[in-house]
Formats: structure tokens, C-alpha cells, sequence
């Protein structure tokens, strides 16, 4: 079935580098997406990459794509503390839906 | 550009009690999503209209749970009667036309609390 995992949490100090990762299940999907959360507010979209590609980066965010291993990354450059929010791997799994992973906690320490 | 609204932003009802919740996407959108969130999940599509019409409603519990996009712009959620289960945020976003990529904008949601 249609599934898309994250680790719960993530710890960083400010100035390091975030990594978080996801994989999914569907291998005929389109399109995966970086969501942002924060705290009493919608999702924000933060970057997406096309499965035909590899990479994309954006400023400070890195979009890693293994397709075979079915594994997405999303890497913040400098994290600083307005970086703390939720943040959601998702994907497109054909036609209209899109399914979100659980979210990843992220906790940027000063 | 106004974003995505809705209303309330919280309620607080009893189990078996209705509820109604409103959107407004933003103008010109034609494609409009709901979305339940349940603490520590990610969203889950409840229902996705094209203008007044239904694309998408494969995992709305129908047996209380109803939508309607009458003039396909606005848009309410109802439950009738709600569970306990149903607590969660509502997620009302809107896109300018459906397909992958096509960027969402999500209202704040409203939080529902049954109990």
C-alpha cells in the first residue's frame, strides 16, 4: 500500500546542518514534496523535486532523491531558529492524491 | 493576496453533537481540498472538488462525515453525529487547478475537539 515514513524527531544546534529523512512506498509517483508546519498554522510548501532528478537545491535547502531506494532527504543549510517547525515528506502517487508522512519534529537549539 | 480561510478556528462539542466548518479558498482556485490531522499524523485527504464537483472522496467516513462546494467557491464540512475519534485539525486548502505539482495553499485549520 501507499505509505510515506519519517523519524519523529530531530535535535540540532543553530548553525549545523538538518537532515531529514524520509522513504516511500510508491515507485510510480511523480512528484515528492518538503512541507513545513509551524505551530497553530497550515502547511507551507517548501521545495519539491520531479523523480526523474537526483537533486535540486534551493538557498539553504538541499533535496537528496535515491529513487531506487525509494529514500528522500531534506537537508537545511545554517539552521537557525526560525527553522523549528513539523516538517512533511509527501508524494504524489498518480491521478490527484497526495500522501503525507507523519511529520518530523524539528528542534533547533540556540 | 488573501490566503486560504476558514472558520472557527476551534470548537469544542460533545460526542453525537453536529458540526460545521467553513472555507473560503483563494480567488480563482478551482480545485479545493479538506484534509483531517490527527495529533502526530500527517494529513490525510478527506475530499477534493474541481469547482462543484467531487474528484476525490475515497476516504470520507460518509456514514457522518459531508461536504458540499455548492457554487465552487466556498466550502463546508460537516459531522453528524461526531466521535470521539474525529478530534483532530481540519485542513481547508486550495490550489488553481488539480494535478500533481500544483502547489496547495492551507488555510490555519480549525481544531476540533469531541468530548
Amino acid at each position: 500500500g501507499e505509505d510515506v515514513e519519517q523519524s519523529l524527531f530531530l535535535s540540532v544546534r543553530e548553525g549545523d546542518s538538518s537532515v531529514i529523512n524520509c522513504t516511500y512506498t510508491d515507485s510510480s509517483s511523480t512528484y515528492l514534496y518538503w512541507y513545513k508546519q509551524e505551530p497553530g498554522a497550515g502547511l507551507q510548501l517548501l521545495t519539491y523535486i520531479f523523480s526523474n532528478m537526483d537533486m535540486k537545491q534551493d538557498q539553504r535547502l538541499t533535496v537528496l532523491l535515491n529513487k531506487k531506494d525509494k529514500h528522500l532527504s531534506l537537508r537545511i543549510a545554517d539552521t537557525q531558529t526560525g527553522d523549528s517547525a513539523i516538517y512533511f515528506c509527501a508524494e504524489d502517487t498518480g491521478g490527484f492524491k497526495t500522501i503525507f508522512g507523519a511529520g518530523t519534529r524539528l528542534f533547533v537549539k540556540a | 493576496e488573501a490566503g486560504v480561510a476558514q472558520s472557527p478556528r476551534y470548537k469544542i462539542i460533545e460526542k453525537r453533537q453536529s458540526v460545521a466548518f467553513w472555507c473560503n479558498p483563494i480567488s480563482g482556485h478551482a480545485t479545493l481540498y479538506w484534509y483531517q490531522q490527527i495529533l502526530g499524523q500527517g494529513p490525510k485527504l478527506l475530499i477534493q472538488f474541481q469547482n462543484n464537483g467531487v474528484v476525490d472522496d475515497s476516504q470520507l467516513p460518509k456514514d457522518r462525515f459531508s461536504a458540499e462546494r455548492l457554487k465552487g467557491v466556498d466550502s463546508t464540512l460537516k459531522i453528524q453525529p461526531a466521535k470521539l475519534e474525529d478530534s483532530a485539525v481540519y485542513l481547508c486548502a486550495s490550489s488553481l487547478k488539480a494535478g500533481v505539482n500544483t502547489e496547495a495553499f492551507f488555510g490555519q485549520g480549525t481544531r476540533l475537539t469531541v468530548v
